[in-house]
């Protein structure tokens, strides 16, 4: 079945750096685009990028942009988000998540990050 | 860009059916949304696609007791027999074309009396 698993995440003091994981397995990950979303707490759902199946495109809310990087490595079927400069209000849940642009998704479970001093 | 609206909460006892509501902003009114649930501490789970002229198609494991349904710009999502595992937050969610622009509404957190 499809699984989405994210790690990364945890406690980093404001104006550092965090790269979260998300490894997929159970589906031809290398055939979708997969996003990031992100939850602060007590929050709803706010998306935060996407990369394209094939790399080729990327995109980003206007709250990361500059900041965040997405990338993918297809060969070992795993999504990256390497955050810098992290602000207090970045702090939430992570998730990996694919076919939001279909509405049919998945969800990891997500993974926690904290930016606090 | 589209807006989803949702009310921030609803109330329904156990047993009993509870009709949730999603509205589209002006100018997108036919597009299709997507339910999504989120039990306490948990990650969100597709529900089902609920399309513009109120067809939907529920997700994999997904029971019959919820249903989705649409008129003019609401999309309804419906959930019958209430369970105590049904008391969880709901969101609706749509996407343009393309990969990007990603829209959530608000969440509707659902107590099961």
């Amino acid at each position: 079945q499809v699984q989405l698993v994210e790690s990364g995440g945890g406690l980093v003091q404001p104006g550092r750096s965090l790269r979260l994981s998300c490894v997929a397995s159970g589906f031809s990950f290398s055939r979708y685009a997969v996003h990031w979303v992100r939850q602060a707490p007590g929050k709803g759902l706010e998306w935060v990028s996407v990369i394209s199946s094939d790399d080729r495109t990327k995109y980003y809310a206007d709250s990361v942009k500059g900041r965040f990087t997405i990338s993918r490595d297809n060969s070992k079927s795993t999504l990256y988000l390497q955050m810098n400069s992290l602000r207090v209000d970045d702090t939430a849940v992570y998730y990996c998540a694919r076919d939001l642009d279909i509405g049919a998704s998945k969800w990891g479970q997500g993974t926690p990050v904290t930016v606090s001093s | 860009q589209v807006v989803l609206t949702q009310s921030p909460s609803a109330s329904a006892s156990l047993g009993a059916s509870v009709k949730l509501t999603c509205t589209l902003s002006s100018g997108h009114t036919n597009s299709a949304i997507a339910w999504l649930q989120q039990q306490p501490e948990k990650g969100p789970r597709h529900l089902m696609k609920v399309n513009g002229d109120g067809s939907h198609r529920r997700g994999d494991g997904i029971p019959d007791r919820f249903s989705g349904s649409s008129s003019g710009a609401e999309r309804y999502l419906t959930i019958s027999s209430l369970r105590s595992e049904d008391e969880a937050d709901y969101y609706c969610q749509t996407w343009g074309t393309g990969i990007r622009d990603i829209v959530f509404g608000g969440g509707t957190k659902l107590t099961v009396l």
